[in-house]
């Protein structure tokens, strides 16, 4: 199993630029979900997933959009980036949302110039 | 959102030595868990806890769920040099993980 996988690794946009985030995972998990890691914060939950065709939004929500059309993939959209969005990005999943098992895929970092 | 707050921010220990950390809350939760990150990588979960006054192990590893359910702590015995990285506290609740803002670790040989 490959687990969680993310892509791109780093990225770099510009103000006003859309791009979409790509996170897959392997192991038939039903919850998934996305956060972003700012030095001092923490991770923070953007948007989660309990399963294909579900969506809810975390604690930060505002200029992210997702959707999950197969249980293995869970890609987060910026629509129009701002420098405030500058973070690094954690894709996680578990078995279902009633396991507290996370896996965390390696993180995409993303600059916003 | 739910504040978390880790203490202390940062250790630094000599090789060998018990370490202990804190979470607190103002809310309550339903399960604590305790996670570590090493630099570039993705949090890796150590324990999870589902009960107030929860004691649990994992090797080296010991944690507690507190009593009125705000908060949690992590205990590291005999540290090593590998122990060295990023400790995250998480609560759960509501279908939502909220994490503390981190206690990062230095073991000095």
């Amino acid at each position: 199993n490959a687990g969680v996988t993310q892509t791109p690794k780093f990225q770099v946009l510009k103000t006003g630029q859309s791009m979409t985030l790509q996170c897959a995972q392997d192991m038939n998990h039903e919850y998934m979900s996305w956060y972003r890691q700012d030095p001092g914060m923490g991770l923070r939950l953007i948007h989660y997933s309990v399963g294909a065709g579900i969506t809810d939004q975390g604690e930060v929500p505002n200029g992210y959009n997702v959707s999950r059309s197969t249980t293995e993939d869970f890609p987060l959209r910026l629509l129009s980036a701002a420098p405030s969005q500058t973070s690094v990005y954690f894709c996680a999943s578990s078995y279902s949302f009633y396991s507290y098992e996370q896996y965390f895929g390696p993180g995409t970092r993303l600059t916003v110039t | 959102g739910q504040q978390l707050n880790q203490s202390p921010q940062s250790m630094f220990i000599q090789e060998g030595e018990d370490v202990s950390m804190n979470c607190t809350s103002s809310s309550i939760f339903n399960t604590w868990l305790w996670y570590k990150q090493d630099p570039g990588e993705g949090p890796v979960l150590l324990i999870a806890l589902y009960k107030a006054g929860e004691l649990t192990s994992n090797g080296r590893l010991t944690a507690q769920f507190g009593i009125t359910r705000k908060d949690s702590f992590l205990n590291i015995s005999a540290s090593i040099p590998s122990d060295v990285g990023i400790y995250f506290c998480a609560g759960h609740i509501s279908n939502q993980f909220y994490f503390g803002t981190g206690t990062s670790l230095t073991v000095i040989p």
